[in-house]
C-alpha cells in the first residue's frame, strides 16, 4: 500500500481564495481524520470520520472549513475564503477499527499551506 | 479538556549519550497514550502505544514508560538519525475517537 496520500504537497494562495486539500486514506481503513499542525499548537483535530460519516467536527475552527468524505477513498478539507491565520501544515491520518488494542495513526506527508 | 504537556522542547545530545523525553497528561480516563515520530517535512509516524500504569513498550534504543501521570520516552545510546521530534498523545476512554498531542520534543542527536 502506498500509505495515506495528499494532495497538493504545497499551496500557496491569496487571502480571500478558495482552498481545496484532498486525501487518499489506506484501503481498509475505518476513519480518517484531519490535523492542521502549527509551531505554536502543534497538532489539532479538525474534524474525523467513520465509514465516511462525519462524527466530530468540534474542531473545525469556523464556518470557512468545511470536510467532505464522498466515498472509502476519499475526502476533501476545503477552506472559503482563506485568511493568512490559515497558514499551517495540514494532516490527513487514518486507521483501522479498534478492538480490544488501540491502533496508531497512518498519517500523510501533509499539505503545507500558505495564505498571502 | 486533555491535555499533554512535553519536556523539553529541545534537546541536544552527543551520540551514545543516553536521556529521556517527559510526557504529563491530564485525562478523563486514559484509554490509551500515544508516542510518535516525525522527521522535518513529513507527517508522524506511529512508534508504541501503552495502555495501563507500569507498561512498557520497546523498540530499538527506544523504551517507553507509562504512570498514571506520565510516560517517558527513554533514548538509549542515540545514533543521528535518532534525530526527529518525539509527539506524544493520549486518548480518553469512551466510545470516541479524539486524540490530544502534545506539542512535541525536538530531539537532535550530534555525531
Amino acid at each position: 500500500d502506498a500509505g495515506v496520500i495528499q494532495s497538493p504537497r504545497h499551496e500557496v494562495t491569496e487571502m480571500g481564495q478558495e482552498v481545496t486539500l484532498r486525501c487518499k486514506p489506506i484501503s481498509g481503513h475505518d476513519y480518517l481524520f484531519w490535523y492542521r499542525q502549527t509551531m505554536m499548537r502543534g497538532l489539532e483535530l479538525l474534524i474525523y470520520f467513520n465509514n465516511n460519516v462525519p462524527i466530530d467536527d468540534s474542531g473545525m475552527p469556523e464556518d470557512r472549513f468545511s470536510a467532505k468524505m464522498p466515498n472509502a477513498s476519499f475526502s476533501t478539507l476545503k477552506i472559503q475564503p482563506s485568511e493568512p491565520r490559515d497558514s499551517a501544515v495540514y494532516f490527513c491520518a487514518s486507521t483501522l477499527r479498534e478492538g480490544f488494542s488501540l491502533y496508531g495513526y497512518t498519517f500523510g506527508s501533509g499539505t503545507r499551506l500558505t495564505v498571502v | 479538556e486533555d491535555q499533554v504537556t512535553q519536556s523539553p522542547e529541545a534537546l541536544r545530545l552527543q551520540e551514545g549519550e543516553s536521556s529521556s523525553l517527559n510526557c504529563s497528561y491530564t485525562v478523563s480516563g486514559l484509554r490509551g497514550l500515544f508516542w510518535y515520530r516525525q522527521d522535518p517535512g513529513k507527517g508522524p509516524e506511529f512508534l508504541f502505544t501503552l495502555y495501563s500504569a507500569g507498561e512498557e513498550k520497546e523498540k530499538e534504543r527506544l523504551k517507553a514508560t507509562l504512570t498514571k501521570k506520565e510516560s517517558f520516552l527513554h533514548i538509549t545510546a542515540p545514533k543521528p538519525e535518532d534525530s526527529a521530534t518525539y509527539l506524544c498523545a493520549v486518548r480518553p476512554s469512551g466510545g470516541y475517537q479524539k486524540v490530544t498531542f502534545g506539542i512535541g520534543t525536538k530531539l537532535q542527536v550530534i555525531p
